[in-house]
């Protein structure tokens, strides 16, 4: 039972560049986040998904798209990469989106913005 | 940050000590959860408290939960060098929201 995955693991890019961070759970979750850690700052949320169809911003969506593409997958996009964006990336899944259950993380993207 | 801060931000500790540390948090809860995250991995989830419950025991985990002050502990006992890692609270309104962590360091 692989949980969530999350690629690349590892990414670096120069200023104004695009890419996209991919996240698939198996778990049959309805709801899938992404996260940003950086330190001092904790786990900040940018964008979430309470079921197939719909996504919503967090705290710091600015700069970041998302497309939940199907059940299983979510992905969230960089249109044109700044320094800012470094940062450590983390997929979640939930069964529900109000938070009777806990989430489940993937092992991070650590994406480098030069 | 919507969530709030966790306190203190680092504790060094021997094994065998108790290890406590605190989460507050802004906005009324269902729930308040506890993550644990080791270095350069992803957060695992280690206990869960309803905004109904008052204390709640895991194993060596015991969390307390005070909506009133908007607050909560956790309480490792017994550390061991394998619990060094960093520790999330997390409130649950409508959505998932982190404080910034506490750095536990346990020195075998």
């Amino acid at each position: 039972n692989a949980g969530v995955t999350q690629t690349p693991k590892f990414q670096v890019l120069k200023t104004g560049q695009s890419m996209t961070l991919q996240c698939a759970q198996d778990m049959n979750h309805n709801s899938m986040y992404w996260y940003r850690q950086d330190p001092g700052m904790g786990l900040r949320l940018i964008y979430y998904s309470a079921s197939e169809g719909t996504t919503d911003k967090g705290e710091v969506p600015n700069g970041y798209n998302v497309s939940r593409l199907n059940k299983r997958e979510f992905s969230l996009r960089l249109e044109s990469a700044a320094p800012s964006q470094t940062s450590v990336y983390f997929c979640a899944s939930s069964e529900w989106t109000v938070s009777t259950g806990e989430l489940f993380f993937g092992e991070g993207s650590r994406l480098t913005v030069l | 940050s919507q969530q709030g801060e966790e306190d203190p931000q680092a504790l060094s500790i021997q094994e065998g000590e108790n290890a406590t540390m605190n989460c507050s948090y802004k906005t009324s809860i269902n729930n308040l959860q506890w993550y644990r995250q080791n270095s350069g991995r992803g957060l695992v989830h280690l206990i869960l408290i309803r905004s109904n419950e008052r204390e709640k025991h895991s194993g060596r985990l015991r969390v307390t939960l005070d909506t009133s002050k908007k607050s909560s502990s956790l309480l490792i006992t017994a550390s061991r060098a394998a619990d060094t890692a960093s520790y999330f609270c997390s409130s649950s309104g409508n959505q998932f929201y982190f404080g910034t962590g506490t750095s536990l360091t346990v020195i075998p």
